[in-house]
């Protein structure tokens, strides 16, 4: 079946240092892949996405590129901020908005 | 637009007791999917309605069930409740056909 796998952290980073967070998938087909985040005590919000390889889904300074060739989509930002600490979640769905399938999450911790 | 509505925010209940968790989701999606995100386990997919019916189901036991209604409301139900149900649960719907899912901030269930 699908699968997603990320580097689980903790990260902790400094302010404005350089983000990458892994993320690999096992699909069949051509999945959708996604980037959502999850501040403390609230649900999943949608940060980014990607429907077809090679598209390069960007939001508030972050960047992921669906990489079909190494099943890959790899979450990036140049520089952090303190608020962007977060759990991060990477997904992927079929190109019916179904079978959604997360990776386990990797915590972000950013110091001022 | 409304996002997606769960209620209630916070339940304590007792162990062997049961449960009913509400989800609205944004109006006119017709998908309602729910997941379970504890510490150890991360987010795992409990089930998906679309138009009243069961579409997908995860690997949960049978104490756990949902139902959707005609306006798309969605509820799940955990009977004889453990411990170990202790979670935050998260509902997410989409409009189907899209690849895009919006998640509600969640219902944190505490048995005790």
């Amino acid at each position: 079946g699908n699968s997603v796998t990320q580097m689980e952290g903790p990260v902790t980073l400094s302010e404005e240092a350089f983000l990458t967070i892994n993320c690999t998938y096992t699909a069949t087909g051509y999945p959708s892949l996604f980037w959502y985040v999850q501040y403390p005590g609230e649900g999943l919000q949608l940060l980014l996405k990607a429907t077809k390889a090679d598209d390069k889904g960007s939001n508030k300074g972050f960047e992921a590129t669906y990489r079909k060739e190494t099943t890959s989509f790899h979450l990036e930002k140049g520089s952090v901020q303190v608020s962007d600490s977060a759990v991060y979640f990477c997904a992927l769905a079929d190109n019916y908005g179904q079978n959604f399938v997360f990776g386990p999450g990797t915590r972000l911790s950013v110091l001022p | 637009k409304a996002g997606v509505t769960q209620t209630p925010r916070y339940l304590i209940k007792t162990r062997g007791q049961q449960v009913t968790l509400s989800c609205s989701p944004i109006s006119g999606h017709r998908s309602v999917s729910w997941y379970q995100q504890t510490p150890g386990q991360g987010l795992q997919f409990l089930f998906e309605y679309f138009s009243e019916t069961q579409r997908n189901k995860g690997n949960f036991p049978g104490r756990f069930s949902g139902r959707q209604f005609s306006n798309s409301r969605s509820e799940m139900n955990v009977s004889t409740l453990e411990l170990g149900d202790s979670a935050l649960y998260l509902c997410a719907s989409t409009l189907g056909g899209t690849t895009e899912a919006f998640f509600g901030q969640g219902t944190r269930l505490t048995v005790v």
